[in-house]
């Protein structure tokens, strides 16, 4: 079983419409949680970050940790164009981060 | 403010070549620094990743090397590239905290 798993997608969402992307691991060791985006041909730029179960808002981005079912969320309301990239889910372990492959996510105008 | 730069952005190399590939980091010391590789379909592969000038830790055994010359440098080398080196080269850094990573533009390297 891997570390962390992502669905690739592509995942294509109509503008306006709430996306979720979701993200599982088996490490319980895990602690903290992040999310990152990244854009065709750009390096990958921290989105998010916790390190407690619950929910955690930024503006249209909310991210979501359930340590007792291993799984996390990033949720993104109001879907902007803009938004289209590949978002990849990651979380530390002793002094390295373990990355999901993403999730390409479309959003059409 | 920190920030990470990375050159060349995109490189053509024949087979058999030398590389090398360079980042620097600004605003923090003593950073961790990392250099990753990301193939489509596969995610983001670490390759190497530092402490500290001059220690170097290898995740994958392949045709690459690194190289910490000073605090804020890390460099990405190899003697003769192979096909299977190209690829997105990607470096980041790490400074306290939750160990969070900020990662450069990267460099897209193309061998032929």
């Amino acid at each position: 079983q891997k570390e962390v798993e992502q669905d690739p997608g592509p995942l294509s969402v109509p503008e306006g419409a709430i996306v979720s992307l979701n993200c599982t691991y088996s490490n319980s060791a895990f602690q903290y949680f992040m999310w990152y985006r990244q854009y065709s041909r750009k390096g990958p730029e921290l989105l998010m970050y916790t390190y407690s179960s619950g929910n955690k808002e930024d503006g249209r981005f909310t991210a979501q940790v359930d340590k007792s079912s291993k799984y996390i969320s990033l949720f993104i309301r109001d879907s902007q164009p803009s938004d289209s990239a590949t978002y990849l889910c990651a979380m530390n372990r002793d002094d390295k981060i373990i990355f999901g492959k993403g999730t390409r996510l479309h959003i059409l105008p | 403010s920190q920030t990470i730069h990375q050159w060349p952005a995109t490189l053509v190399q024949p087979v058999g070549s030398p590389l090398s590939l360079e980042c620097t980091v600004e605003g923090t010391s003593n950073p961790n620094l990392y250099w990753y590789r990301q193939a489509a379909g596969r995610g983001l592969q670490l390759l190497f990743y530092s402490v500290g000038i001059g220690q170097i830790s290898s995740e994958v055994p392949q045709n690459l090397s690194a190289s910490r010359p000073q605090d804020r440098q890390f460099i990405l080398s190899s003697k003769k590239l192979l096909l299977s080196d190209s690829g997105f080269y990607l470096c980041a850094f790490s400074s306290g905290g939750y160990n969070e990573q900020f990662f450069g533009p990267g460099t897209r390297l193309t061998v032929l």
